[in-house]
């Protein structure tokens, strides 16, 4: 079965310092990986998505970069963190075929101070 | 563009009832999917249920039922004989396909609350 890990779980970090996080699939291969952000009382919004080593599509313009190093692993990164990155963030795959739902990650909840 | 709306910022339903939670949405698409996710208070996204546009028959999953009305744009989740486990945020979304991959447009979610 397929699983998906994001790490850390939480990180509190300060204005202007960089930002890596880190999410890694297990279980299928070549999957679509997508980025979302969920601010404090709100649904998500997609940030990233990617279809293969690479191959990154921004969402919205902002502060956040992402990479796609290996098949499976789909980073987030900042040079400089902003108060309004705050946010939890979630990263998905998605299985492109029948119904093509994504599965989420269990989130990192990231605080700048 | 697309968009969800989902109108009902919380809701309260007693233990064994079924409840309702609202979902509408437009979109210019003729293919399309909607989705429900239930979120706990940790945070994961766990989906529920899914419905195609093209679906003829309502979709259902255990205790999920979708209530799909096409000509009115709405996919409403309907939860049958709540329990306390179910007390959560809930989300509608929607799928849009752009080349290979299939993005996701989600509501601002209902908190459900479920009460002895």
């Amino acid at each position: 079965s397929q699983t998906i890990h994001q790490w850390p779980a939480t990180l509190v970090q300060p204005v202007g310092s960089p930002l890596s996080l880190e999410c890694t699939v297990e279980g299928t291969s070549n999957p679509n990986l997508y980025w979302y952000r969920q601010a404090a009382g709100r649904g998500l919004q997609l940030l990233f998505y990617s279809v293969g080593i690479g191959q990154i599509s921004s969402e919205v313009p902002q502060n956040l970069s992402a990479s796609r190093p290996q098949d499976r692993q789909f980073i987030l990164s900042s040079k400089k963190l902003l108060l309004s990155d705050s946010g939890f963030y979630l990263c998905a795959w998605g299985r492109e075929r029948e119904r093509h739902e994504q599965f989420f990650g269990p989130g990192t909840r990231l605080t700048v101070l | 563009a697309q968009k969800i709306t989902q109108t009902q910022p919380g809701m309260f339903v007693q233990e064994k009832e079924a409840v309702t939670l609202d979902c509408t949405y437009d979109t210019s698409d003729q293919s399309y999917g909607l989705f429900w996710y239930k979120q706990p208070s940790s945070g994961e996204m766990i989906f529920l249920i899914y419905q195609g546009s093209y679906d003829e028959q309502n979709a259902t999953e255990g205790r999920y039922s979708l209530n799909f009305q096409k000509a009115r744009k709405s996919a409403n989740l309907v939860i049958s004989a709540s329990q306390l486990g179910d007390s959560a945020m809930y989300f509608c979304a929607m799928r849009a396909r752009t080349g290979t991959a299939s993005k996701l447009t989600f509501g601002t979610g209902t908190r459900l609350q479920v009460t002895l």
